[in-house]
């Protein structure tokens, strides 16, 4: 049973064009979530996080909104650049998991074309 | 300063053999992560350590898998009489504490393919 989902097996989208990821977890009791790029050979890089406590939050070209009634989150990049292409995890845990280990989604494949 | 190291990059082994992987965590990480990512799929949790305290072990797929964690810093994730499912990317991750405010950097991970 997967916790958290992301539908999305890829994505694609114009450079300077808005990217929109998507995520969906089920257990309630997630309250930090998280973002992470991935390129090809390397380990997953921490890109974005969010508490339960914030619907919003934002960090340059990127924004992560939380919709805790419908257990949704997406990550929002503006403008998109080429070099935003890379597979994109999202990741959730909760404070009192003692320890910090993450639930992470399927991933998404964004690519953002020139 | 250095990240977090894996080795070795790719391993190609055997149905029925052991295979050892290794990570060295980023210098005063007290917490350590293993996770896998098989085919197509997210991170799956594995393993974790803090310090000195006994390690959860609740995401290890079977007694075939074990891992150890010598001086607090480098640890070893040992899998026994791999199966052709074990063939998966094993990734390291470290923080400096296991809290959700500490962000776990990951190293490069190890594929392992099970003939």
């Amino acid at each position: 049973d997967q916790q958290v989902k992301q539908n999305s097996p890829s994505l694609s989208v114009q450079e300077g064009r808005i990217s929109i990821l998507n995520c969906d977890y089920t257990n309630s009791m997630f309250d930090y979530f998280l973002w992470y790029k991935k390129y090809p050979a390397e380990g997953p890089t921490f890109l974005i996080s969010i508490s339960s406590i914030k619907d919003k939050n934002e960090d340059g070209r990127f924004t992560v909104f939380l919709n805790k009634s419908a257990k949704h989150l997406s990550l929002h990049i503006v403008p998109s650049q080429p070099g935003d292409s890379a597979v994109y995890f999202c990741a959730a845990s909760w404070t009192f998991n003692a320890g910090n280990m993450l639930t992470f989604g399927g991933g998404t494949r964004l690519m953002v074309k020139p | 300063g250095a990240g977090v190291s894996q080795s070795p990059s790719n391993k190609v082994t055997e149905k029925g053999k052991d295979v050892e992987l290794r990570c060295d965590p980023i210098s005063g990480h007290t917490a350590l992560y293993w996770y896998r990512q098989s085919l197509g799929q997210g991170l799956e949790f594995l393993i974790y350590f803090q310090g000195n305290s006994a390690p959860d072990k609740s995401g290890l797929p079977s007694d075939r898998f074990s891992a150890e964690r010598t001086g607090g810093s480098v640890s070893t994730l040992t899998i026994q009489r791999t199966q052709q499912e074990d063939s998966a990317v094993y990734l390291c991750a470290s923080s400096l504490a296991g809290r959700t405010s500490n962000e776990q950097f990951f190293g490069p991970g190890t594929r392992l393919t099970v003939l």
